[in-house]
């Protein structure tokens, strides 16, 4: 398997613009997480979802973000509009069944940059 | 509120010495803990975990950890540093469906 797939691996775009992120899963992975990293405040849980259905979206900043998982193999994190605080690493992550009987699996990660 | 502290932000080691970067956690029951190394411009990769059980984990590339509860503790060891172990290292407790991760340590290995 090739792993998590993210992409674009780099974005630059224009503050006030739409930024799509894209996520491919590991087959056969039913859980799904988009994490966000920062030097200020590490990795965050953005959203999780299980089963194609968003679980948990606490930890989405605000309603310029929403997250969707169409089908078991794929997902996208949009920014609309972006603002320069957004500029960070997304990362994506799977894993099967519970966490706790498995280990997540990480993407290489988007790096945003809004200017 | 569930928490990991990792409280060296950067360490240096010379490539052979053995290497221990400290990792403290905050919760309520037993926790799944985790370690995870980020290299340059690449995603995180799971070093190993613990769940139950032996609280002496051992993982990839060499490295171990040990589970201490009294100290609320996960400190994951090497005794022989490679240069290609310079990268962030990431302690995370499994919170229901999701990590909780640590601000990292940063690992610079030198000549």
């Amino acid at each position: 398997d090739a792993g998590v797939i993210q992409s674009p691996r780099h974005e630059v775009t224009e503050m006030g613009q739409e930024v799509t992120l894209r996520c491919k899963p590991i087959s056969g992975h039913n859980s799904l997480f988009w994490y966000r990293q920062t030097m200020m405040r590490g990795l965050e849980l953005l959203i999780y979802f299980n089963n194609n259905v968003p679980i948990d979206d606490s930890g989405m900043p605000e309603d310029r973000f929403s997250a969707k998982m169409p089908n078991a193999s794929f997902s996208t994190l949009k920014i609309q509009p972006s603002e320069p605080r957004d500029s960070a690493v997304y990362f994506c992550a799977s894993s099967l069944e519970q966490l706790r009987n498995t280990e997540a699996f990480f993407g290489q990660g988007t790096r945003l940059t809004v200017v | 509120a569930q928490s990991v502290t990792q409280p060296d932000i950067h360490i240096t080691v010379s490539e052979g010495a053995s290497l221990e970067l400290r990792c403290n956690y905050s919760y309520g029951a037993t926790p799944y803990l985790f370690w995870y190394v980020q290299s340059p411009g690449q995603g995180l990769q799971l070093l190993l975990k613990y769940f139950s059980g032996d609280t002496l984990v051992q993982g990839i590339k060499g490295f171990e950890a040990e589970f201490k509860r009294s100290q609320s503790s996960f400190n994951l060891r090497k005794p022989s540093v490679h240069w290609s172990d310079a990268a962030e290292y990431f302690c995370a407790v499994g919170v229901g469906y999701a990590l909780n991760f640590g601000k990292g340590t940063s690992l610079l290995v030198t000549p």
